[in-house]
């Protein structure tokens, strides 16, 4: 069985200052974890993956994340914000197959100007 | 390359009547995913297609919700009768195949509101 956590399901930031979103994952299998993000009215978006390869994985748009077994976290990192990041970021675990994935509930991020 | 496409966008019905979801995933892709989002929450995935066959539908309320995908390219995704917990975007994603480094593509989803 696997599950997500994501801590905090609003985020705020000013304009500039770091992102850091958390979440922490549960598995009994080999994990691979993804973070989407997803804007109003529209679908997910991958942001990055990891899948066993190098622990910190960059994405798009200046994302990273880093996978730590120890503590089965996968936080979503960004060292400055921009307006633009406002949207709802997911966090998710899946096994071998990255589109039957299980997700967190959402981080709502909000950037101020 | 066009993404995935769903329709309608939006559909309000009465609790009893039933509803039915249109998805074409993106040319070429053998996996075929339907997932439930209701506010607030998370998708929840609930059918799992690969071609025309299914793989996964341990998640999907087979006494009210149907799925199906004819010739291994479009799907439906049906529900009878709705319930008010029904309500909740619908999204639609395919990938090349299921190996864990082929990227799902989501559509932008149905909104579906039963009152």
């Amino acid at each position: 069985a696997q599950s997500v956590t994501q801590l905090g399901s609003h985020v705020s930031v000013s304009e500039g200052a770091l992102v850091l979103l958390r979440c922490n994952y549960s598995s009994s299998v080999p994990p691979y974890l993804f973070w989407y993000v997803q804007y109003p009215n529209q679908g997910l978006q991958l942001l990055l993956k990891y899948t066993s390869a190098a622990t910190l994985v960059k994405g798009i748009n200046g994302f990273e994340a880093e996978f730590k077994k120890s503590e089965t976290s996968f936080h979503l990192t960004k060292p400055s914000a921009h307006m633009s990041d406002a949207a709802e970021y997911f966090c998710a675990v899946s096994g071998a197959h990255a589109g039957k994935s299980t997700f967190g509930d959402g981080t709502t991020l909000t950037v101020k100007p | 390359e066009a993404g995935v496409a769903q329709s309608p966008r939006y559909k309000i019905i009465e609790k009893r009547q039933s509803v039915a979801f249109w998805c074409n995933p993106i040319s070429g892709h053998a996996t075929l995913y339907w997932y439930q989002q209701i506010l607030g929450q998370g998708p929840k995935l609930l059918i799992q297609f690969q071609n025309n066959g299914v793989v996964d539908d341990s998640q999907l309320p087979k006494d009210r919700f149907s799925a199906e995908r004819l010739k291994g390219v479009d799907s439906t995704l049906k529900i009878q009768p709705a319930k008010l917990e029904d309500s909740a975007v619908y999204l639609c994603a395919s990938s090349l195949d299921q190996g864990v480094n082929t990227e799902a593509f989501f559509g932008q989803g149905t909104r579906l509101t039963v009152v």
